[in-house]
């Protein structure tokens, strides 16, 4: 079993369209989570941050946890072309020496106008 | 403030030939983790370099190895290239001590024939 499984999607949906991404997870040592945007033939850009469980909000972008479930999701309200992108999750135990980001695999988004 | 730059951004090689990937990072931050992403695959952490020092490693085999500079840019080599080597390589930089956000470059993109 992976640690960190996503669905690759793809995901289609029409602008102004609710967006759900999910990721679970089977290490329970994780307390950080991040959600990263990746546009074609770049690199990941940061989205949201969030530690251990609860909700975390910024413009359009809403992310939870539950850590008693081990499942993080990424909600997109009215959702826009520009968000045409992978959206990858990762997860890290701590800072310091053990700071290595595991990864999903990515979902691939596609709004369409 | 800049952020993270990597050279070059394209690259091929051939099986059995040595490569170095070069990083910048971001003004102010003291830590580079580098991660290997295969097509249609999330980024997998490679090693992580604090204080020019090695720092944490995945599950990559010694021939993948790295360097920090006094000026914590960083270098990552690779010897006796394979053709699953053919990726995009990612370098992230990160203040330890601080948020440890890591802020990703955008990736060069190694083909190996």
């Amino acid at each position: 079993q992976k640690e960190v499984e996503q669905d690759p999607g793809p995901l289609s949906v029409p602008e102004g369209a609710i967006v759900s991404l999910n990721c679970t997870y089977s290490n329970s040592a994780f307390q950080y989570f991040m959600w990263y945007r990746q546009y074609s033939r770049k690199g990941p850009e940061l989205l949201m941050y969030t530690y251990s469980s609860g909700n975390k909000e910024d413009g359009r972008f809403t992310a939870q946890v539950d850590k008693s479930s081990k499942y993080i999701s990424l909600f997109i309200r009215d959702s826009q072309p520009s968000d045409s992108a992978t959206y990858l999750c990762a997860m890290s135990e701590s800072g310091g020496s053990n700071y290595k980001l595991t990864f999903g695999k990515g979902t691939l988004l596609t709004v369409n106008p | 403030e800049t952020g993270v730059t990597q050279s070059p951004t394209h690259l091929i090689k051939t099986r059995g030939q040595q490569v170095t990937l070069r990083c910048s990072s971001q003004s102010g931050h003291n830590t580079v983790s580098w991660y290997q992403q295969a097509l249609g695959q999330g980024p997998q952490f490679i090693f992580q370099y604090y204080r020019e020092e090695e720092n944490g490693r995945g599950n990559f085999p010694p021939r993948f190895s790295g360097l920090q500079f006094p000026n914590y840019s960083s270098e990552l080599n690779v010897n006796a290239l394979e053709l699953d080597d053919s990726a995009l390589y990612l370098c992230a930089s990160s203040f330890r001590g601080m948020d440890e956000t890591q802020y990703f470059g955008p990736g060069t993109r190694l083909l190996v024939l």
